[in-house]
């Protein structure tokens, strides 16, 4: 059964920390893994990850896949208030834009 | 700005009355649209993809005379929840493939959601 799977499920911190999210996947017919942030409503996209090893950033955040150990992190540096949201990370599959979601992390950071 | 608008954001209606949801692509045709509902703390689950002048893909155990999909343009999908009970409440969100923005910079992009509340 196809499946994704993130850690932690949820994460309080302090700002100014970096924090780690990860998700690990088994999914048939690969295609892409994908970052997206979730505040209050529509998930909002991040990142779009299709190669192995290739660092993608935007700020003070980046991702990485690695598809041998079927994984992906994304991180969060010199984390800030606006930063605390539902991080969700899916995998596309086949050539339908088809995406299965993983649970999840909610992030929180304190002032 | 959002280039996929899902309206109503909002609406409660009684339990066994029929609620239906727009999803409009505003600046590209998207031959395929998506349905996702995601329950309180849970993540989002595929129902169903809408597909322009054809019948709609329904995942497994998604009930297809419940949940009604229309694509019958480019830009536009809709989702009737028919005879909508309280456990139909929901969080209902559409995506939909801009097949021409290319992959590098994220070709599905989400509207904003719908919260169903059924009473």
């Amino acid at each position: 059964e196809d499946k994704v799977v993130q850690s932690p499920l949820s994460l309080v911190v302090h700002e100014g920390d970096t924090v780690t999210l990860n998700c690990s996947y088994e999914v048939t017919n690969f295609r892409s893994l994908l970052w997206y942030k979730q505040e209050k409503k529509a998930p909002t996209f991040l990142f779009m990850l299709t190669s192995s090893g290739i660092e993608k950033k935007s700020g003070r955040l980046s991702s990485i896949l690695d598809k041998k150990e079927l994984f992906s992190i994304l991180n969060i540096t010199a984390t800030q208030t606006g930063d605390s949201a539902v991080y969700l990370c899916a995998v596309e599959y086949g050539n339908t834009g088809k995406l299965i979601f993983g649970q999840g992390t909610t992030l929180q950071v304190k002032p | 700005g959002a280039v996929v608008s899902q309206h109503p954001s909002w609406v409660i209606c009684k339990s066994g009355t029929s609620v239906k949801i727009e999803c409009r692509s505003l600046d590209f045709q998207a031959t395929t649209m998506f349905w996702y509902r995601q329950f309180p703390k849970q993540s989002l689950m595929l129902m169903a993809t809408s597909n322009e002048g054809s019948k709609a893909t329904y995942e497994q155990g998604v009930e297809k005379d419940k949940f009604l999909i229309n694509h019958a343009s480019l830009t536009l999908s809709t989702l009737t929840v028919t005879s909508a009970h309280p456990e139909d409440s929901s969080f209902y969100i559409c995506s939909a493939r801009d097949r021409g923005r290319g992959r590098e910079i994220g070709e599905l992009f989400f509207g904003e959601g719908s919260r169903l509340t059924v009473l």
